[in-house]
């Protein structure tokens, strides 16, 4: 079985410039989540997705932050203009139920760790 | 969702159990306990989760106290590949992480 794919696995820009990140969840995944780790800490939920509607973005800084998940498949994040402080490395990952169904695990991908320059 | 306490870190030496502790006193009764690591560079890795009773797989054990306010992971011979942090969530809504606890494995 496949399993969460992103990229790009690394980049770097320079502050005030935009960037976007790809996931491709698991086949057959409704729940789609992107988190944002900095370093040394936890990950920190930024938006989940439910198909191809949001469920939960309250940590999400929508005034540079933006995410989309059209057709409920593969998901973007976007980060414009990019702040030195937006460098982390950010996560997706995905289940087959929501989180709120109790049972299930989430899958998560590699990462992708950008550089705010 | 329910938040959990962890200690921030524990260490174990090579083939010993390792006892996680995670602290979930304000857990609803419809909300599973979730435990993921993360090994450096490395998204997290689901390990195991549980209602109420115990459970075991291939990875590790979950005991979860009766009034599941608490709840330890064991990793029953702990090896150097089991270096990493360990998050404990209580989930029902959302899967939001704390700081963990960085378990090291030593020699």
């Amino acid at each position: 079985e496949a399993g969460v794919a992103q990229s790009p696995r690394y980049k770097i820009i320079e502050k005030r410039q935009s960037v976007a990140f790809w996931c491709n969840p698991i086949s057959g995944h409704a729940t789609l989540y992107w988190y944002q780790q900095i370093l040394g800490q936890g990950p920190k939920l930024l938006i989940q997705f439910q198909n191809n509607g949001v469920v939960d973005d309250s940590q999400l800084p929508k005034d540079r932050f933006s995410a989309e998940r059209l057709k409920g498949v593969d998901s973007t994040l976007k980060i414009q203009p990019a702040k030195l402080e937006d460098s982390a490395v950010y996560l997706c990952a995905s289940s087959q139920w929501p989180s709120g169904a109790g049972d299930t695990e989430a899958f998560f991908g590699q990462g992708t760790r950008l550089t705010v320059v | 969702d329910a938040k959990t306490t962890q200690p921030t870190s524990m260490d174990c030496a090579e083939g010993r159990a390792a006892n996680l502790p995670c602290n979930h006193s304000t857990i609803s009764g419809n909300e599973y306990v979730y435990w993921y690591r993360q090994i450096h560079s490395q998204g997290p890795q689901y390990i195991i989760h549980g209602l109420k009773n115990n459970e075991t797989n291939e990875m590790a054990s979950l005991i979860i106290t009766e009034d599941r306010k608490s709840s330890t992971l064991i990793l029953p011979h702990a090896t150097l590949r089991d270096t990493a942090v360990y998050y404990c969530i209580a989930n029902n809504n959302d899967m939001r992480f704390g700081a963990g606890t960085r378990l090291t494995v030593k020699p």
